[in-house]
């Protein structure tokens, strides 16, 4: 069964400093890996994902991930960091026609 | 754009009534999903169907039923709502062929159950 672990239930960055989310996942074979973002009562948006083309994923609004086999990670990171960006952010894999699992999820602050 | 729409984003509830949570997906998705959003628990699955009169268990199905009559719509029920059900329940959908899992979301349903 696959599983996912977020490092850091809520994580604070100035406006403008590097944005680093954890994600470590486990998986027998080779999954596909998802960011997806949440604003204040809205639902899940997709960020990014891997699917096994290139390791370092590009997504929306800025961000990007790279996926390390030999460390099970798929760590989202941003630049800079904007107002904007301040939302919950979750970490998932599947195996394709598997459901997704979820991690717990990480609150982004940014801080003016 | 895929569109999964979600009938209530906000409803009220007393303990013990029944309780339905309309989904409906307009991309001719076989798969459907609901899951449960609680603070520091992140998203739960409830109940899941492959196909029209599929359904299957998900991690958390107590108290939960579903219907899926139509490939369209998915419909997540509380026989006899109680307080811990209080939550944001989320849909979600996605394709068969060629998928790498992706789920599309609805933008959710906020239950409180007094």
């Amino acid at each position: 069964a696959q599983s996912v672990t977020q490092l850091g239930s809520h994580v604070s960055v100035s406006e403008g400093a590097l944005v680093l989310l954890r994600c470590n996942y486990s998986s027998s074979v080779p999954p596909y890996l998802f960011w997806y973002v949440q604003y204040p009562n809205q639902g899940l948006q997709l960020l990014l994902k891997y699917t096994s083309a290139a390791t370092l994923v590009k997504g929306i609004n800025g961000f990007e991930a790279e996926f390390k086999k030999s460390e099970t990670s798929f760590h989202l990171t941003k630049p800079s960091a904007h107002m904007s960006d301040a939302a919950e952010y979750f970490c998932a894999v599947s195996l394709g026609n598997t459901p997704l699992v979820f991690g717990k999820g990480t609150r982004l602050s940014v801080i003016a | 754009d895929v569109k999964v729409t979600q009938s209530s984003r906000y409803l009220v509830k007393r303990t013990g009534e029944k309780v339905f949570l309309e989904c409906v997906q307009d991309m001719d998705h076989e798969n459907m999903f609901w899951y449960r959003q609680d603070p520091g628990l992140g998203l739960r699955l409830i109940y899941f169907s492959y196909d029209v009169k599929m359904k299957e268990k998900g991690d958390i199905p107590e108290g939960y039923s579903v219907s899926r009559e139509k490939k369209e719509r998915f419909s997540l029920i509380l026989e006899s709502a109680s307080t811990n059900q209080t939550s944001m329940y989320l849909c979600a959908s996605r394709p068969t062929s060629g998928s790498t899992g992706e789920l599309f979301f609805g933008e959710g349903s906020r239950l409180t159950v007094l």
